[in-house]
């Protein structure tokens, strides 16, 4: 099993800034990684997949970065909507299997 | 549009089992694989099982291996979780989701259907 490990597990970020998210697998996992974004009480959202691609609809301040072992979600300009908890996922081996998270919150 | 419907939730003491369901539309279910994701409360997300298009090949987290059972019903467009010998551990909230037509990354999820294992 490919295990994910995020950090930091919590992120202190005032809004205008940049966050950078990270998360590293225990093998490589090519670019097969997806950030989903999760604010409290809602379903996981899919931000990017194949390590830099935005999904539908996400704004362009978000973007991802990586390949192997160690990736990146980047937020620039936080808004106060972007403060929620962001996972990263590995879709290249079976069992699929998801980071710990990272919770942004406001600084 | 896609949705995914669970049922089945509720308390079940441990050691019981119960029998989770999820009614998909708005796709050619038939075309993707699927599977489903739980949260523990106050957790992070954690990928519990899959299952492929056809329904012959299944996968499986360690933590569930052996206990836990996927399968699918296409002619009525439903996938079932069979969740056996419960554990505490086991109590999450369990998602529904369905993967991109380009990978298995996750771009639709049910509400989530709420077990509890607790005697």
């Amino acid at each position: 099993e490919i295990v994910m490990t995020q950090s930091p597990a919590t992120l202190s970020v005032s809004p205008g800034d940049r966050a950078s998210l990270s998360c590293s697998a225990s093998q490589s996992v090519s670019i097969n990684v997806a950030w989903y974004q999760q604010k409290p009480g809602q379903t996981p959202r899919v931000l990017i997949f194949g390590a830099s691609t935005r999904a539908t609809g996400v704004p362009a301040r978000f973007s991802g970065a990586g390949s192997g072992t160690d990736f990146t979600l980047t937020i620039n300009s936080l808004q106060s909507e972007d403060y929620a908890v962001y996972y990263c996922q590995q879709y290249n081996n079976w069992p699929l299997t998801f980071g710990e998270g990272t919770k942004l919150e406001i600084k | 549009e896609v949705q995914l419907v669970e049922a089945g939730g509720g308390v079940v003491q441990p050691g019981g089992s119960m029998r989770l369901s999820c009614a998909a539309s708005g796709f050619p279910f038939s075309r993707f694989a699927m599977s489903w994701v739980r949260q523990a409360p106050g957790k992070g997300l954690e990928w519990v099982s899959g299952i492929s298009s056809g329904g012959t090949t299944t996968y499986y987290a360690d933590s569930v291996k052996g206990r836990f059972s996927i399968s699918r019903d296409i002619s009525r467009n439903t996938l079932f979780l069979q969740l056996d010998n419960l554990r505490g551990e086991d109590t999450a909230l369990y998602y529904c989701v369905k993967p991109s037509s380009g990978g298995n990354w996750f771009d639709s999820w049910g509400q989530g259907i709420l077990v509890t294992v607790s005697s």
